[in-house]
């Protein structure tokens, strides 16, 4: 099977702007999580969705946002970019049973 | 909510040498716990996983021990070689309803020729 493929790879934005990452999970995952990576914080969790549907949001403020749609794909928006929103951003697809594959990531410069 | 702590942040051995990274949780509710190994410019990759139901796992050169009483987890590595140097993280998936991994801060793994 295909693994988990995030589109883009690469991407520089300037402060103030909004920007779409989108996620291809395995084919038949239905569970979408979203993290962000920083040298300084690891790995934070920012959603999951599973059908749809949110099932958990991470403390983020509400310029992250995200959806899923009927082909489980999913993307995540961030609006009103700010400097410290520069990070690498993965997402994990999961068949539900908790074990999490991951793509490889959007990198997101803000400037 | 879940908190993770990963220790030691850094370790360098030897080839051939065993490594040991040890991680803790708070919440007693949480009943999955895997790791990842990320090496540089890469994704995460799932290296072994362990339930609360089990008490240790093993896949060929590396292992996993879980206490559920002392809610601490840790992963082993033997007989180590180059290609395991990488970043490893462990995770704790919280009990029902909260359907999130949260993740320890990372061990960065040197192994020395």
């Amino acid at each position: 099977k295909a693994g988990v493929t995030q589109t883009p790879r690469y991407l520089i934005k300037t402060r103030g702007q909004q920007v779409t990452l989108s996620c291809s999970p395995i084919s038949g995952h239905r569970s979408v999580s979203w993290y962000q990576q920083t040298p300084g914080q690891g790995l934070q969790f920012l959603f999951e969705y599973f059908s749809e549907t949110q099932r958990n949001k991470g403390n983020f403020p509400g310029r992250f946002s995200g959806r899923q749609f009927s082909n489980s794909r999913s993307e995540m928006n961030v609006s009103t970019l700010e400097l410290g929103d520069s990070a690498l951003y993965l997402c994990a697809s999961s068949l539900g049973t908790r074990a999490q594959y991951f793509g490889p990531g959007t990198r997101l410069t803000v400037t | 909510g879940e908190n993770v702590e990963q220790h030691p942040s850094t370790l360098s051995v030897q080839e051939g040498d065993s490594a040991v990274i040890k991680c803790t949780y708070s919440d007693s509710a949480s009943n999955y716990f895997p790791w990842y190994k990320q090496e540089l410019g890469k994704r995460p990759q799932l290296i072994i996983d362990i339930r609360s139901n089990v008490g240790e796992k093993k896949d060929q050169r590396i292992a996993v021990t879980l206490n559920k009483t002392a809610k601490h987890f840790s992963l082993h590595i033997t007989e180590t070689q180059p290609e395991d140097s990488a970043v490893y993280f462990c995770a704790a998936y919280s009990g029902a309803g909260s359907y999130q991994l949260t993740f320890g801060k990372g061990t960065k793994l040197s192994v020395i020729p």
